[in-house]
């Protein structure tokens, strides 16, 4: 059972485009998310994050959006630039605080120049 | 600060051998994982630790031990390899608030 998805496997777009990310969620006991990006040959960086009181949060050219009702959240970059192609994973934790991450399976997104 | 290191960076096994993947953090955090990464199915916990001598089960545990005797190496353990768990293992420490800093992985083939 896939606690989190993200059901797009790989998404292409045009320098200077927004790029959008997308990720759903089935456990409503999750209260805080992650968004990590991963280059080739490299571990997984931690880009954005957002607690479940919030349903935005802005750093730069990336902002994360949820929808709690809808078990919703998405990732936009604007603008998009080639240095931000990669594997993009979002993750969940719940209230337990155990510190255990629940990853989606991943989006690679390719920019082009 | 290295962060968090992992050692080796690729390797091969028969199946049955087995072997100790390496993880050390120089970031004094308490909480430490290890996770593994398949084609298609993202990033799957497979045992954690919230402090020395102390760890936990993840998602996937089955075919590994771990243990944790200083706050700094987090080392995993497979008994007997089987082709089932070839993939990459990332070794990982929690700062903020979930907030996980990774190594760079090690990349597992079992013949």
């Amino acid at each position: 059972d896939q606690q989190v998805k993200q059901n797009s496997p790989s998404l292409s777009v045009q320098e200077g485009r927004i790029s959008i990310l997308n990720c759903d969620y089935t456990n409503s006991m999750f209260d805080y998310f992650l968004w990590y990006k991963k280059y080739p040959a490299e571990g997984p960086t931690f880009l954005i994050s957002i607690s479940s009181i919030k349903d935005k949060n802005e750093d730069g050219r990336f902002t994360v959006f949820l929808n709690k009702s809808a078990k919703h959240l998405s990732l936009h970059i604007v603008p998009s630039q080639p240095g931000d192609s990669a594997v993009y994973f979002c993750a969940a934790s719940d209230k337990s605080n155990t510190g255990k991450l629940i990853f989606g399976q991943g989006t690679t997104l390719q920019v082009k120049p | 600060n290295a962060g968090v290191t992992q050692t080796p960076k690729f390797q091969v096994l028969k199946t049955g051998q087995s072997m100790t993947l390496q993880c050390a953090q120089d970031m004094n955090h308490e909480y430490m994982s290890w996770y593994r990464q398949d084609p298609g199915m993202g990033l799957r916990l497979i045992h954690y630790s919230v402090g020395a001598g102390i760890t936990d089960q993840g998602e996937v545990p089955n075919g590994y031990n771990v243990s944790r005797s200083t706050t700094e190496d987090f080392p995993l353990r497979l008994l007997s390899a089987a082709p089932s768990q070839t993939s990459v293992y990332f070794c990982a420490t929690r700062g903020g608030k979930d907030t996980q800093y990774f190594g760079p992985g090690t990349r597992l083939t079992v013949l």
